[in-house]
């Protein structure tokens, strides 16, 4: 099992531009997730989904887009890049259940000038 | 109050020593909780999982206290190796967990 992928790993954006991140997940997961981490900030939720087909907003959701059209896949979009999405995101998926622990992906860094 | 609190450190220890982290959440009927650890610049890895009775793998013990709503880690014997970078995680009876912002751990030879 390739356990929880992202796609890319680096990006470099200009202002304005849009992109969107893959999150891929072999687990069979039911819930997955998108962080942003900063420095001093610790890991924010930006977006979730329990299901295909159904998202939520998180800690920090403005900015950002999410689509989940197949259980394995969660898409983040920036529609229009702002220097403050300086950031590395993480995705990461679990099966449903309070006791379970969540995988995280490797990480995409994106810089936004 | 926030939801879940941890020192950031860094907390500096020599090769052999022990250290042990706490993290206070503020939600009494929180269900379940974990210890990640993330390397510089990684991602965040499960640790381990804390249960009510306490639990214990190799050099790392974890432990609930349900009434002062805290959790800890114990290392013991602490490698060069340990320097990271731990997260603890709380399911507050939600779909989601909520993650402290991390304790930093520095090993010196």
């Amino acid at each position: 099992n390739a356990g929880v992928t992202q796609t890319p790993k680096f990006r470099v954006l200009k202002t304005g531009q849009s992109m969107t991140l893959l999150c891929a997940q072999d687990m069979n997961h039911e819930y997955m997730y998108w962080y942003r981490q900063d420095p001093g900030m610790g890991l924010r939720l930006i977006h979730y989904s329990v299901g295909e087909g159904t998202t939520a907003k998180g800690e920090v959701p403005d900015g950002y887009n999410v689509s989940r059209l197949k259980k394995q896949n969660f898409l983040l979009g920036l529609e229009s890049a702002a220097p403050s999405q300086t950031s590395v995101y993480f995705c990461a998926s679990r099966l449903a259940g309070a006791e379970n622990e969540q995988f995280f992906g490797p990480g995409t860094r994106l810089t936004v000038l | 109050r926030k939801e879940v609190e941890q020192d950031p450190g860094p907390f500096n220890v020599p090769e052999g020593a022990t250290v042990a982290f706490n993290c206070t959440y503020s939600n009494s009927a929180s269900q379940s909780f974990f210890w990640y650890r993330q390397d510089c610049r990684k991602e965040p890895k499960l640790l381990m999982s804390v249960y009510s009775s306490g639990n214990e793998d190799g050099r790392f013990t974890a432990q609930l206290n349900r009434a002062s709503q805290y959790i800890s880690l114990l290392i013991r014997d602490s490698k060069l190796s340990d320097s990271a970078t731990y997260l603890c995680a709380v399911n507050m009876g939600y779909s989601t967990l909520t993650f402290g912002k991390g304790t930093m751990l520095l090993v010196s030879p």
